[in-house]
């Protein structure tokens, strides 16, 4: 079993959906999550982080930490088609250094 | 400032040939990553460098080398492509400390036939 789980999707809504992403992981050593998003050919670019006690909330992106569960999920509110690219998530070792572990990705498209 | 740099961006290889993938960063960070982007696998870190003068392995190092050759610059190197390196190759770089966020450069796309 891969240490952090998700759904590759594909995931298509309309524009003005609510979007939920979502991860599972395995290995509770950890201090905090991050989500990345990746534009197509680009490389990732930080979105969000929240560290393992609480939700996060920044414009239309809320990114919850659900520890009895041990599930993370990305909420993307009046999603737009600006956001159709693919959304990362990733989870720290539980040290202070920064060695991420990835999950696989989810492909989102969002259409007009 | 460009942040990470990559080159090249795309090359193409024969079975056993060797090739040095570069990377430069600009913003003074400590610490810098070589990852494989494959699909359906995400992101998986082959060597990392915690700071200038260290490498460690990652998730997949096998077929790969790395030297961090100073502060700015880590490079990855394959002494014998195989056609199941065939990837896309990305290289990051991060200060090394708390909550580190890690910044991407935009990526090497590698056949080997």
């Amino acid at each position: 079993q891969k240490e952090v789980e998700q759904d590759p999707g594909p995931l298509s809504v309309p524009e003005g959906a609510i979007v939920s992403l979502n991860c599972t992981y395995s290995n509770s050593a950890f201090q905090y999550f991050m989500w990345y998003r990746q534009y197509s050919r680009k490389g990732p670019e930080l979105l969000m982080y929240t560290y393992s006690s609480g939700n996060k909330e920044d414009g239309r992106f809320t990114a919850q930490v659900d520890k009895s569960s041990k599930y993370i999920s990305l909420f993307i509110r009046d999603s737009q088609p600006s956001d159709s690219a693919t959304y990362l998530c990733a989870k720290d070792g539980g040290t202070s250094y920064g060695k991420l572990t990835f999950g696989q990705g989810t492909i989102l498209t969002v259409h007009p | 400032n460009a942040g990470v740099t990559q080159t090249p961006k795309f090359q193409v290889l024969k079975t056993g040939q060797s090739m040095t993938l570069q990377c430069a960063q600009d913003m003074n960070h400590n610490s810098m990553y070589w990852y494989r982007q494959d699909p359906g696998m995400g992101l998986r870190l082959i060597y990392y460098s915690a700071s200038e003068g260290t490498t460690d392995k990652g998730e997949v190092p096998n077929g790969y080398n790395v030297s961090r050759l100073n502060k700015r610059e880590f490079s990855l190197r394959l002494e014998s492509a195989a056609p199941s390196q065939t990837s896309v190759y990305f290289c990051a770089s991060s200060s090394g400390t708390d909550t580190d966020t890690q910044y991407f450069g935009p990526g090497t796309r590698l056949t080997v036939l």
